[in-house]
């Protein structure tokens, strides 16, 4: 079984700084990779998906990849109480059907 | 609106009792999932259809059956409710295949007493 891990937090970071969400995952051959942020008691939404080593920025957020070191990170920049959510990392296994496994997720609390 | 929509909402049963949780999606895509979502447990794939006609086990699938009705609707049923199938569960759907990423459900939350 191929397994996605993150902090569990929570993760506190004070309203206008940095968040870091890490996640590691130990199926070397996987090639595709979100984030997803769910608020309490509602669904996961898609927020950003990355494919190729290197950093890929969308707005205040930044995926960061490192396949060798199977490494995935989520940066939140000017956090915002809004971002207080619990993000999940989710990483395709390259299955028949591409399987998706998520990771527990980790809860961030932005501070005001 | 597009997306899935997911029926009901909130659903209590008494165990043994049997329901079914439906799904529907209005993007047209072929893949749809569905998911149980525990604490500590993070999200657990069911079930999955990766095209209409089709439908495959997932992670965890006793207790549970499925029906892919048509392209757009994907169903989850309970024979026999137990205490253990308390949980909050999910459907999503994806364009061709997980490689783009999933649209979820409002999510349906389910008490089995």
């Amino acid at each position: 079984q191929k397994e996605v891990e993150q902090n569990s937090g929570p993760l506190s970071v004070p309203e206008g700084a940095i968040a870091s969400l890490n996640c590691t995952y130990s199926d070397r051959v996987s090639q595709s990779f979100f984030w997803y942020r769910q608020y309490s008691g509602k669904s996961p939404e898609l927020i950003m998906s990355i494919y190729s080593n290197g950093d890929k920025e969308d707005g205040r957020f930044t995926a960061q990849l490192n396949k060798a070191s199977q490494y995935v990170s989520l940066l939140i920049r000017d956090s915002q109480p809004s971002d207080s959510a619990t993000y999940l990392c989710a990483v395709v296994e390259e299955t028949s059907y591409d399987k998706v496994i998520f990771g527990p997720g980790t809860s961030l609390s932005v501070i005001p | 609106n597009a997306g899935v929509t997911q029926t009901p909402k909130f659903q209590v049963l008494k165990t043994g009792q049997s329901m079914t949780l439906q799904c529907a999606q209005d993007m047209n895509h072929n893949s749809m999932y569905w998911y149980r979502q525990d604490p500590g447990m993070g999200l657990r794939l069911i079930y999955y259809s990766a095209s209409e006609g089709t439908t495959d086990k997932g992670e965890v699938p006793n207790g549970y059956n499925v029906s892919r009705l048509n392209k757009r609707e994907f169903s989850l049923r309970l024979e026999s409710a137990a205490p253990s199938q308390t949980s909050v569960y999910f459907c999503a759907s994806s364009g061709v295949t997980g490689l783009y990423g999933y649209t979820f459900g409002s999510g349906t939350r389910l008490t089995v007493v």
